[in-house]
């Protein structure tokens, strides 16, 4: 298997753009997590994914960012407008839950995408 | 809430030495743990995960680590460390035991020659 695919790997954009970030993950996992890495703030769970029904989005910090995940195969993270301090390297991971949402299954991350707001 | 504090920021070793990353948590209820490593530009792999049973859970390329209750510890550990091990470690706690993981700051192993 090819793993979680994350695309683009590294995204470049102006203060106030649109920003699309996507990602592809382990064929036949249900679960799926968006995290966010930071100097300041270290790993943090955006939303977590359960058969394709967002389950706990308590971790998005605000408005602007909002996920998607229309079938098994893909999500999107978009963060609209986004703004300097969003910069960051967005991991998305996928798991094979269980069915009891105990944290027992083993989350398998992407390369992730390097955001740099200007 | 539940915390985990890794205490070195930085772990620097020679070639062929042992080395010890420390982890520590504070929960009031069972927990799983978990350490993950993040090689440069990659995302992060398992190492090994603690569930139940046996403290020593041993785990892929050589580490291993003690579940230790009564310290709220989970250190790991490698008898003898290679230069491909350099890389960031991350000790990791499910919160309530649920899908939640929330990590430690990370240890960056700087291996030697």
């Amino acid at each position: 298997d090819a793993g979680v695919i994350q695309s683009p790997r590294h995204e470049v954009t102006e203060m106030g753009q649109e920003v699309t970030l996507r990602c592809k993950p382990i064929s036949g996992h249900n679960s799926l997590f968006w995290y966010r890495q930071t100097m300041m703030r270290g790993l943090e769970l955006l939303i977590y994914f359960n058969n394709n029904v967002p389950i706990d989005d308590s971790g998005m910090p605000e408005d602007r960012f909002s996920a998607k995940m229309p079938n098994a195969s893909f999500s999107t993270l978009k963060i609209q407008p986004s703004e300097p301090r969003d910069s960051a390297v967005y991991f998305c991971a996928s798991s094979l839950d269980s069915g009891s949402f105990v944290g027992t299954d083993t989350q398998y991350f992407g390369p992730g995408t390097r955001l740099t707001v200007l | 809430a539940q915390s985990v504090t890794q205490l070195d920021s930085q772990v620097p070793v020679f070639e062929e030495a042992p080395v010890e990353l420390r982890c520590n948590y504070s929960s009031s209820v069972s927990v799983y743990l978990f350490w993950y490593v993040q090689y440069p530009n990659q995302g992060l792999q398992l190492l090994l995960k603690y569930l139940s049973g046996s403290t020593l859970v041993k785990g892929i390329n050589g580490f291993e680590a003690e579940f230790n209750k009564s310290q709220t510890s989970f250190h790991l550990r490698k008898p003898s460390v290679h230069i491909s091990d350099t890389a960031e470690y991350f000790c990791a706690v499910t919160k309530d035991s649920s899908y939640k993981l929330i990590f430690g700051s990370g240890t960056r192993l700087l291996v030697r020659p």
